[in-house]
């Protein structure tokens, strides 16, 4: 069973470039959700996602950040224009019903590193 | 709002020691509550999860039991190993409203020494 496939793993993008970042939630789960990662903190909530909806974004930065997941294929995170301060790890979990207590399966990560 | 609050780290210990990591948090509704695993390089693992008072998960010979009179999720384990050492992660999802996503604390750094 392929868990939460991400992709790139790395990604090094110049000032100004954009960055989109895949994910491919685990087979059956059809609710998807992004977070960030700082050098030495947690994990900040973005966004989440039901296929062809966003359900909340409340995390999400106002200016330059979307987030989709279409019908078909995987969710993307796309930043427009990056700065610096955009560098950090972002991570996709995936859960098959939107329930409180389910537990999201996370994947590997998408490490973001603005030159 | 919602918030998770977990002891400062890094925590060293040798092997074999008792291990404690403290965790509190503050919520609107009625939460559910994970501790997650990370370790160098990858995504994270649930360890275990509770999901109303005084449930007691466990997985791997950790423990963490509800306490919502104390609003304390405290993971334990009896005998740590080597191969314990890893990033530990607190988090609630809210029932009662709020943002969708788990809402984490900052993590705990443990390092096991043999």
């Amino acid at each position: 069973n392929a868990g939460v496939m991400q992709n790139p793993r790395h990604l090094v993008r110049r000032r100004g470039q954009e960055a989109r970042l895949r994910c491919s939630p685990m087979k059956g789960h059809s609710h998807v959700y992004w977070y960030r990662q700082l050098p030495e903190e947690g994990l900040k909530f973005m966004v989440y996602l039901q296929k062809e909806n966003i359900i909340d974004e409340s995390g999400m930065p106002k200016e330059r950040f979307s987030a989709e997941f279409p019908k078909e294929g995987p969710s993307i995170l796309r930043i427009q224009q990056v700065v610096r301060g955009d560098s950090a790890a972002y991570f996709c979990a995936s859960s098959p019903t939107g329930g409180s207590n389910q537990p999201q399966h996370f994947g590997d990560g998408t490490r973001l590193s603005i030159l | 709002g919602n918030s998770v609050t977990q002891m400062e780290g890094p925590v060293t210990l040798s092997e074999e020691a008792f291990l404690t990591i403290n965790c509190t948090y503050t919520a609107t509704g009625y939460p559910s509550l994970f501790w997650y695993v990370q370790y160098p390089g990858e995504g994270l693992q649930l360890l275990l999860k509770a999901t109303k008072a005084d449930d007691k998960g466990s997985n791997k010979g950790f423990e963490a039991t509800y306490r919502k009179e104390t609003t304390s999720f405290h993971l334990e384990k009896g005998s740590v190993q080597v191969s314990d050492s890893a990033v530990y992660f607190c988090a609630l999802r809210d029932s009662g409203g709020g943002a969708d996503g788990l809402t984490f604390g900052k993590g705990t750094h443990l390092i096991i020494q043999p």
